[in-house]
């Protein structure tokens, strides 16, 4: 079982760029996530998505858009670089909704925003 | 405002030591509390879920508490391992969320051998 796949592991990009962060999942889980985490701080919720087409905000979502079109994928777009967002990124995906059951981590990308 | 506090952030022992690390919440009104793992350059790994109306749970040598009335969460590691080193985050659902957890900042923790 590959779980949650996060890819590339690692990433430098100059300031104004964009990119994409890959998220795929294989355990048919509706709910994923996208978290980012700063230095000695915890994960903060950037984006989530309940199912296939339904994506919402979270806490941190500016300079970042994503998109469902299937359920196995949740890709993260970076739009314009910057250094504010240079940070791990997780993905995660969860079998349930509220009771937060099942909540499966990837393994991060490093971004560095030079 | 949801905000989770853990103290401390960074913790280090002699290995066989019991230990227990805290985890504060300021909105009562949670679903669950979760207990994760997190390995340099890892993911991470659930190691234990509270349920709102449970007090603890209880995986191997790992004890989580939960006292929702005063916002108060205790992982409880016994006979501490250098394996056990890593950071150590709690997380709390909202009762008005949908499955996002609110996390801490992480107690990173060394057992040295």
């Amino acid at each position: 079982n590959a779980g949650v796949t996060q890819t590339p592991k690692f990433r430098i990009l100059k300031i104004g760029q964009s990119m994409t962060l890959q998220c795929t999942q294989d355990m048919n889980h509706n709910y994923m996530y996208w978290y980012r985490q700063d230095p000695g701080m915890g994960l903060k919720l950037i984006y989530y998505s309940v199912g296939a087409g339904i994506t919402d905000k979270g806490e941190v979502p500016n300079g970042y858009n994503v998109s469902r079109s299937t359920t196995e994928d949740f890709p993260l777009r970076l739009e314009l670089a910057a250094p504010s967002q240079t940070s791990v990124y997780f993905c995660a995906s969860s079998r349930d909704r509220v009771m937060g059951y099942g909540y499966t981590f990837g393994s991060g990308t490093r971004l560095t925003v030079v | 405002k949801q905000e989770v506090t853990q103290i401390p952030a960074a913790l280090s022992v002699p290995e066989g030591e019991n230990l227990v690390l805290n985890c504060s919440f300021t909105d009562s009104a949670i679903y669950n509390l979760q207990w994760f793992r997190q390995d340099p350059g890892k993911g991470l790994t659930s190691l234990l879920l509270i349920q709102s109306s449970q007090r603890e749970q209880t995986s191997g040598r790992l004890n989580a508490s939960l006292d929702k009335s005063s916002g108060r969460s205790t992982l409880y590691i016994a006979a501490s391992q250098p394996g056990d080193s890593a950071t150590y985050l709690c997380a709390v659902i909202r009762q008005s969320n949908t499955g996002k957890l609110i996390f801490g900042q992480g107690t990173t923790l060394q057992v040295k051998p």
